[in-house]
């Protein structure tokens, strides 16, 4: 049973402050991460993949990946309150399976004004 | 470029009936998967078709079906419907759907079985 983890929260912090979003996944095939967020009511929206260890930043985003500990995060820095929703952390199958993306349970973050 | 895609955006249902969703993926985009999303049970994989065969499948009954046409459009099918499907389900559109390529959602279809 691939399995991936996440703190289901919810996570306040407040504007400005950095957010800190922490993912680990059971399936060490795995070769790509994805972040996304969801708003209440509305569909995922992809904000950041990786495949290769280290970090690689986007914006006021930052993924981290880590196979070895098969963990990822989410930096979210200077949060602002349109960053409040779910983040949710998708892990790709792996072999046999690399098209079917595994979700963990999201993270509702607030960012409070 | 328009995105993902999904009609009918609200159904409601009786138990037994069946149903037919339909996904138009990103132009260009050949790879349509569909997800179901509970409170639940969260995110859930149904299954993957790419240039009009199914590649991968999850773990849901047989009651769940679906196709893809030469045009990349998919359509999914829910027969004899429990009230347990009322969900939102979403497709994604992907390139190629390879283990790095993102995969894109539409807007969802939310369908009420009563």
């Amino acid at each position: 049973q691939k399995e991936v983890e996440q703190n289901s929260g919810p996570l306040s912090v407040p504007e400005g402050a950095i957010a800190s979003l922490n993912c680990t996944y059971s399936d060490r095939g795995s070769q790509s991460f994805f972040w996304y967020r969801q708003y209440s009511g509305k569909s995922p929206e992809l904000i950041m993949f990786i495949y290769s260890n280290g970090d690689k930043e986007d914006g006021r985003f930052t993924a981290q990946l880590n196979k070895a500990s098969q963990y990822v995060s989410l930096l979210i820095r200077d949060s602002q309150p349109s960053d409040s929703a779910t983040y949710l952390c998708a892990v790709n199958g792996g072999a046999g399976s690399a098209r079917q993306l595994t979700f963990g349970s999201g993270t509702q973050l607030t960012v409070l004004p | 470029k328009a995105g993902v895609t999904q009609t009918p955006r609200y159904l409601i249902k009786t138990r037994g009936q069946q149903v037919t969703l339909s996904c138009s993926p990103i132009s260009g985009h050949r790879s349509v998967s569909w997800y179901q999303q509970t409170p639940g049970q969260g995110l859930q994989f149904l299954f993957e078709y790419f240039s009009e065969t199914q590649r991968n499948k999850g773990n849901f009954p047989g009651r769940f079906s679906g196709r893809q046409f030469s045009n990349s459009r998919s359509e999914m099918n829910v027969s004899t419907l429990e009230l347990g499907d009322s969900a939102l389900y979403l497709c994604a559109s992907s390139l190629a759907g390879l283990s790095y390529n993102e995969q894109f959602f539409g807007p969802g279809t939310r369908l009420t079985v009563l």
